[in-house]
């Protein structure tokens, strides 16, 4: 089946640092990938959506400047939380979508998430 | 390794039937269980989410869902579906800092 692999799982790193974020699709073409952000005993929140080779559209409250998405290519999509600080310490779920062969419709793979801790 | 497995990719149901949408997780480790379900052109949301105790749960929008350890399921159902519950559901079990999301059903509700 298809897989998603996002890397790296868990992460800490100190304030005022970057961190980057990447998301594959192992074995499909990705015609769009998502990023969402989970924050403690809250359901995901999408941030943005990107399109390869396109800018990403983001969430309303959602800084762009702090998060930059790059989909460099229909495989791979990254998360930049750039400068971080401890409150932008949570859960990072990406998911890409792909065009199902049987019944013409898009289907969604998640990654298995990173746990971003900023001290 | 975790993983889970819904079977059904699509489930037509005419409006005002029940439905149950299956879900399966293997694990050797406890697991926490959620449903997530997708609406056109939206992000997730949650639908409900077992942690520990009682195995029948409650959620959002009438659905429930029943963690049957023995049989390793935790199947969403609702009584009677609404056209507006046409949507993509997800089940994902969660371990340690890792959610495993299944495939998703795409539940069609018609008229």
């Amino acid at each position: 089946g298809a897989v998603v692999s996002q890397h790296p799982s868990r992460v800490i790193c100190k304030s005022g640092t970057s961190v980057k974020i990447e998301c594959r699709s192992l074995d499909f073409q990705a015609t769009t990938m998502f990023w969402y952000r989970q924050f403690p005993k809250q359901s995901l929140m999408l941030m943005a959506t990107s399109n390869e080779g396109s800018k990403a559209t983001y969430e309303q409250g959602v800084e762009k400047d702090k998060f930059l998405i790059n989909h460099a290519s229909l495989t791979l999509s990254t998360l930049t939380v750039t400068s971080a600080h401890p409150e932008d310490s949570s859960f990072y779920i990406c998911s890409a979508r792909r065009r199902d062969r049987v019944g013409g419709y898009e289907k969604l793979f998640f990654g298995s998430g990173t746990q971003l801790s900023v001290l | 390794a975790q993983s889970v497995t819904q079977l059904d990719s699509q489930v037509p149901v005419f409006e005002e039937a029940p439905v149950e949408l299956r879900c399966n997780y293997s694990s050797s480790v406890s697991v926490y269980l959620f449903w997530y379900v997708q609406y056109p052109n939206q992000g997730l949301q949650l639908l409900l989410k077992y942690l520990s105790g009682s195995t029948l749960v409650k959620g959002i929008n009438g659905f429930e869902a029943e963690f049957n350890k023995s049989q390793t399921s935790f199947h969403l159902r609702k009584p009677s579906v609404h056209i507006s519950d046409t949507a993509e559901y997800f089940c994902a079990v969660s371990v340690a800092y890792k959610y495993i999301f299944g495939t998703g059903t795409r539940l069609k509700v018609l008229a």
